[in-house]
């Protein structure tokens, strides 16, 4: 099974920060990395697929980076409205494995 | 839109089956995977496993011993069954729409608390 590590598990960013999420995949898995952002008590809302493909609907500010194994999200600058919970998901191969998630929190 | 609807009990009791039902509307139950992910309180997210619309499955090894996974084509749903369940099994529980074309979970249901106490 591919594992996915994430980096930091927390990170305190103010608004109008730029703020870079970090993802690791323990083997290749090309450009299957997609992210999501999870808001308490609401389901995962898909932002990029395909590692830099921005989901229609989300925010220019969002974008995603990276190939093989390593891998980037970065939030050009942050609204209240992104705090939350971001996860990686890797589709290379089943099981698909999430990363165990940053917390995003206000300074 | 597609628009996914979880249902089922909210407590099971140790050692029996918990047993889930998504509902789907808005698409087609032909376009997509159906997955079902879990959360347990406070923690990330697990792939369960999925079912494609011809009947075809596919599990996470850490429970293919344990799950079941069926689509209803004429009523547009797909439904998950887990046996032997324990307390670690307590998880808000999320049926999802795979999509092959962006290799992404596109659309999600609400999620369901399944508490496993007596």
């Amino acid at each position: 099974d591919i594992q996915m590590t994430q980096s930091p598990s927390s990170l305190s960013a103010s608004v109008g920060d730029r703020v870079t999420i970090t993802c690791r995949a323990s083997r290749f898995i090309s450009s299957f990395l997609n992210w999501y952002q999870q808001k308490p008590g609401k389901a995962p809302k898909l932002l990029i697929h395909g590692a830099s493909s921005l989901q229609s609907g989300v925010p220019s500010r969002f974008s995603g980076g990276g190939s093989g194994s390593d891998f980037t999200l970065t939030i050009g600058s942050l609204q209240p409205e992104d705090f939350a919970t971001y996860y990686c998901q890797q589709s290379y191969s089943t099981p698909h494995s999430f990363g165990q998630g940053t917390k995003l929190e206000i300074k | 839109q597609v628009q996914l609807q979880e249902s089922g009990p909210g407590l099971v009791k140790p050692s029996e089956t918990l047993s889930l039902t998504c509902s789907v509307s808005g698409g087609s139950i032909s376009s997509y995977f159906w997955s079902w992910i879990r959360q347990p309180p406070g923690k990330g997210l697990e792939w369960i496993g999925d079912i494609y619309y011809s009947g075809r499955t596919s599990f996470n090894p850490s429970l293919k011993s344990r799950v079941t996974i069926s689509v209803d084509t004429s009523k547009s749903q797909f439904s998950l069954k887990l046996t032997s369940v324990t307390a670690a099994d307590t998880a808000v529980y999320y049926c999802a729409a795979y999509d092959s074309s962006s290799y992404s979970f596109q659309h999600w249901g609400q999620g369901t608390l399944v508490t496993v106490s007596s």
